[in-house]
Order: structure tokens, then sequence, then C-alpha cells
């Protein structure tokens, strides 16, 4: 099983650009979430979802934008790239939430 | 809202020695409680789980119980091997947070030979 696929792996953005990282599953998950991992700060939302067609905010939502058209794919949009931005984005997966979740491996963006 | 806390590292250790990396939380109701592992490079796996008081998680010689009157949930291992290195993570999930995860800051793990 492929589990939690994340695209790109690596990404190099300038200041003002957009972009979207992808982010799939083929477990048949409802709940998709979106963390970003920065030094010393262990991992915080950003945006989840608890199945097609429906979104929430997490903890720094602030410059990102998702949608879930389908169960399987849950994108982030970066709508205009700046440094404060520059992490590594970890997308995740679960049944329900509180059995654990399925993280992808990781999308590592650097905004110059 | 929900908290995590536990201990800043790097922790340091040599082959075989006892492992501790401490956790306590703050949530409200009954949250599930995990431990995830970060290898170098490489995503967040889940290594043991408890979803509610007095359950002990385990899984590869690790161990963990959740521990209600404490707010805690505590990572063991009694030998601890080089391929242990990695950043531990403690993370709680509750139904009063849309079952998000909510983690701690991690704890770098280092085990010399």
């Amino acid at each position: 099983n492929a589990g939690v696929t994340q695209t790109p792996k690596f990404q190099v953005l300038k200041t003002g650009q957009s972009m979207t990282l992808q982010c799939a599953q083929d477990m048949n998950h409802e709940y998709m979430s979106w963390y970003r991992q920065d030094p010393g700060m262990g991992l915080r939302l950003i945006h989840y979802s608890v199945g097609a067609g429906i979104t929430d905010q997490g903890e720094v939502p602030n410059g990102y934008n998702v949608s879930r058209s389908t169960t399987e794919d849950f994108p982030l949009r970066l709508l205009s790239a700046a440094p404060s931005q520059t992490s590594v984005y970890f997308c995740a997966s679960s049944d329900r939430g509180n059995y654990g979740y399925t993280f992808g491996s990781g999308t590592r963006l650097t905004v110059v | 809202g929900n908290s995590v806390t536990q201990m800043e590292g790097p922790v340091t250790l040599s082959e075989e020695a006892f492992l501790t990396i401490n956790c306590t939380y703050t949530a409200t109701g009954y949250p599930s409680l995990f431990w995830y592992v970060q290898y170098p490079g490489e995503g967040l796996q889940l290594l043991l789980k408890a979803t509610k008081a007095d359950d002990k998680g385990s899984n590869k010689g690790f161990e963990a119980t959740y521990r209600k009157e404490t707010t805690s949930f505590h990572l063991e291992k009694g030998s601890v091997q080089v391929s242990d290195s990695a950043v531990y993570f403690c993370a709680l999930s509750s139904p009063n947070a849309g079952n998000m995860l909510t983690f701690g800051g991690g704890t770098r793990l280092m085990v010399k030979p």
C-alpha cells in the first residue's frame, strides 16, 4: 500500500510565488490534515478536513488554503510565499483520529 | 486548549541503557495519547498509543502507560540500541479538538555504541 503520498519532496520558491503541495491517501480515511514542522516547535496544525467537502483552520492557517473535493486528495496551496513559510510540511490521514494518524514523508520548502 | 509538554533534548545514552522520556498533557475530556518517532529525513511513524486511562501501549520494546491522575504518558525502554536514535514526539487527540493531533516539541535521542 502506498499510504500517504506527498509531492514534491523538495521545493524552492521565490517570495511572492504561489504553489500547491499535493497529498493523496489510498486508505479511504475520512480525516486528513496538514502540519508544518519548525525547529524547536514540534508540529503545528495548519488546516484539516473530516471528510470530502469539509475543511477547517488549525493553529497556523494564515497564508495557506485547502480544499477537499475527494476523499483521497487534500492539496495545500500557498497563495503568496513568504520566507516565514520555509518549513517542512507533513500531510497525515486517519480513519477517525482517535486511533492514530498515518503521515506522509514530507515536503521540504524553502522560500528565498 | 489542549497542550503537550515533553522533556527537552537531546538525550544522549550509551547502548543498552534505560530510556525515559517524560510527557505530560493538558486536555479536557478523555484524549487518546500517542508516541510518534521520526528517523532522520523521514516522516513520523506511530510508535505506540493508548486510548483510555491505565492502558499501556507497547511496541518494539518501548512502553508508555496512560496515567490520568498525573496527566502523563512517559515513554520507556529497558535497553536502547543505536538504531533507536531518532526524534520522539508525544501527542494527543481529543474529541473537543476535532480529533486532530496536538504535539509536544519533540525529544532527540542519540544512542552511542
